[in-house]
């Protein structure tokens, strides 16, 4: 079974500053979407980027990066420039097909002003 | 307004009830998700569906029931053999077209047994 592991359970960054999230995952496919979901304090989960396994560039989305080694199974999530509105749990998702997700543990992520 | 809906934001359950949270999506998506999150963990999937009149057990689907009568909607039933009920359920849904499948969440309801 795939299987997701975050591996910080808390990280903390000044404000301004970046911050990079760690994630790896495990299967035997060569095809697959990963993600990165963002769960603020009212708990809805929003995502914040997604990567297909098949493109070799990383994802961007405006301050919001990933580090996709997929020989490695890793896809770290960079956070640059921190905002105080950054604080959250942070997940990392692997879809294993059927669009079903496989979450990790999640990182709360704590923004110092 | 598109999104996902779900109700109620809090619900209580005494032990040996049955209960039945409500999810609604008016984004025109063909799947539907509910998965479940336990504090300090991360989401695990109870149920889903890509069409009307069918679902799929996910992993935790013992002691939990769904229908899917209208693509709107696909409410799940906690019942009473669910032993461990207590905990943060969210709703999701999803085109089913392979690049284009992220799934959207709606706010969840807080399950709590008294």
């Amino acid at each position: 079974a795939q299987t997701v592991t975050q591996s910080q359970p808390e990280m903390s960054v000044q404000e301004a500053e970046t911050v990079t999230l760690s994630c790896t995952y495990d299967t035997s496919e060569s095809d697959y979407y990963l993600f990165w979901y963002k769960q603020p304090p009212s708990r809805q989960m929003i995502l914040v980027i997604r990567q297909e396994a098949y493109k070799q560039q990383n994802a961007t989305e405006n301050r919001f990066s990933v580090n996709f080694q997929k020989a490695a199974k890793s896809f770290s999530l960079k956070i640059s420039d921190s905002q105080l509105g950054d604080a959250a749990m942070y997940f990392c998702a692997y879809e294993q097909g059927a669009q079903k997700l496989v979450f990790g543990q999640g990182t709360r992520l704590t923004i110092n002003p | 307004d598109g999104g996902i809906t779900q109700s109620p934001k809090y619900l209580f359950r005494k032990e040996g009830q049955n209960v039945t949270l409500s999810c609604e999506q008016n984004l025109n998506h063909d799947a539907m998700y509910w998965y479940r999150q336990d504090p300090g963990q991360g989401l695990r999937l109870i149920y889903y569906s890509q069409i009307v009149n069918d679902f799929q057990k996910g992993d935790i689907a013992e002691g939990y029931s769904v229908s899917r009568e209208k693509k709107e909607s696909f409410p799940l039933t906690v019942t009473s053999a669910q032993k461990n009920p207590t905990a943060f359920y969210l709703c999701a849904s999803s085109i089913v077209f392979a690049s284009t499948d992220t799934q959207y969440f709606g706010p969840g309801t807080r399950l709590t047994v008294l």
